[in-house]
């Protein structure tokens, strides 16, 4: 299977701050990667897929890079709605996998 | 824009079969885009997918749960359904259903729907 490996697990950041999740893939997964935003108590929600497009409605706040093994998820200006976890999908190879998420604080 | 609803107990016993339906409105289920899946997020954890049904092809599973999870496609009820055998305290979860959805252009592929999900507890 491919790890997804986040970092950092836990972000405490102000609003205003620039905040960057990365995900690592334990191999080449090319731009086969998606990101999602799940609030406490919610479902998940797809804020980005196959790196870098941005859903529809989702703030341009928000954007994603990466490819090959390395990702990231960028949050330009945090806002106090931005309080969530955070995780990358991959969609490479089966079985599909979720990193175990980025926990965003916003203070 | 779909909805997508998901229904079953809230608790199983240990050692029998878990059944789940997820009732899709909005939608159609006969999509060759479309990719009708199960995901799984025990508590305080992440994300495990379980595996998904097409209206056009055979199921695939994870294969981490070892041949037990079942996923079929009613299209007359529009609603597809997860069942999942021989389940432990480890299947204590958050069942959602979800519509993965393939762009035929680009091959790329997203969860862009999920439902509110079902709390599942396995009860000794």
């Amino acid at each position: 299977d491919v790890q997804l490996t986040q970092s950092p697990s836990s972000l405490p950041a102000s609003v205003g701050d620039r905040v960057t999740i990365t995900c690592r893939a334990s191999q080449d997964i090319r731009s086969y990667l998606n990101w999602y935003k799940q609030k406490s108590g919610e479902a998940p929600d797809l804020l980005i897929a196959a790196t870098p497009s941005l859903q529809s409605g989702v703030p341009s706040r928000f954007s994603g890079s990466g490819s090959g093994t390395d990702f990231t998820l960028t949050i330009s200006s945090l806002q106090p709605d931005d309080s969530a976890t955070y995780y990358c999908q991959q969609y490479q190879n089966y079985p599909w996998t979720f990193g175990l998420g980025t926990k965003v604080e916003v203070k | 824009q779909v909805q997508l609803q998901e229904s079953g107990p809230g608790v199983v016993e240990s050692s029998q079969t878990l059944s789940l339906t997820c009732i899709i409105s909005g939608d159609s289920i006969n999509s060759d885009v479309f990719y009708w899946s199960w995901i799984r997020q025990r508590p305080g954890e992440g994300l495990e997918w379980i595996g998904y049904v097409h209206y056009y092809g055979a199921p695939l599973y994870n294969p981490s749960l070892r041949g037990r999870p079942i996923i079929s496609v009613d299209p007359s009820k529009t609603q597809f359904s997860l069942s999942l055998s021989s389940v432990t305290a480890a299947d204590t979860a958050i069942y959602y259903c979800a519509r993965e959805q393939q762009d035929l252009l680009t091959g790329s592929r997203a969860f862009n729907s999920w439902g509110r999900g079902t709390l599942v507890t396995v009860s000794s």
